[in-house]
């Protein structure tokens, strides 16, 4: 069955202290992974998509990667402003397209 | 280019009763899907339309149903409504199946 698996649940970091979030999927062939930003109250926002093994984007203070078992999103030097709930979402090639989301980190940013 | 826009923003119910729930997506885009999201179960897919034909559907009770429409406008339908329907209901539309859906605000709903 297809899974992912978000790590840690919750995240507390001082301003510019770096750090790293984990997206871990069981697929039988990965489409697509995605991350998104969610605040409360409000639609996730769309960050990245990444394809294959070994590709990065980068964005601001965000920069995503991902292997053939997870992918990671690493946040540089973050701010109080990136506190947010990051959801990383799969597609695999069997799923007819549909998107199989994480339960999400939710990043808290002390200044 | 305006994003995706659902309607209304909040809603109150009483058990029992039905409501609709309505979503433009950006223009351009075929691919409608929704999602229910509470705090406990996190993003729940409920069904996804595509050309408006229902491509996907997740694994909800009958009374949650949809339809799109040639403008690739989406509504959703709720009926017999209970206290467990209280969520906030996300649409996202996407150019096609395989590319990043975007979101819209969402409705906050409330069953009293």
């Amino acid at each position: 069955e297809d899974q992912v698996t978000q790590s840690p649940e919750a995240l507390r970091l001082q301003e510019g202290e770096s750090s790293s979030l984990n997206c871990s999927y069981t697929v039988s062939g990965l489409r697509g992974l995605f991350w998104y930003r969610q605040d409360p109250g409000k639609g996730p926002e769309f960050l990245f998509t990444l394809y294959s093994a070994g590709e990065e984007k980068e964005k601001e203070r965000l920069k995503a990667t991902l292997t053939k078992k997870e992918s990671f999103l690493h946040i540089t030097a973050p701010k109080p402003e990136d506190s947010a709930t990051y959801l990383c979402a799969v597609q695999d090639w069997d799923s007819n397209y549909q998107l199989i989301w994480g339960a999400g980190t939710k990043l808290i940013i002390k200044p | 280019k305006a994003g995706v826009t659902q309607t209304p923003r909040y809603l109150i119910k009483t058990r029992g009763q039905q409501v609709t729930l309505s979503c433009s997506p950006i223009s351009g885009h075929r691919s409608v899907s929704w999602y229910q999201q509470t705090p406990g179960q996190g993003l729940q897919f409920l069904f996804e339309y595509f050309s408006e034909t229902q491509r996907n559907k997740g694994n909800f009770p009958g009374r949650f149903s949809g339809r799109q429409f040639s403008n690739s406008r989406s509504e959703m339908n709720v009926s017999t409504l209970e206290l467990g329907d209280s969520a906030l209901y996300l649409c996202a539309s996407s150019l096609n199946q395989n590319t990043e859906a975007f979101f819209g605000q969402g409705t906050r709903l409330t069953v009293v």
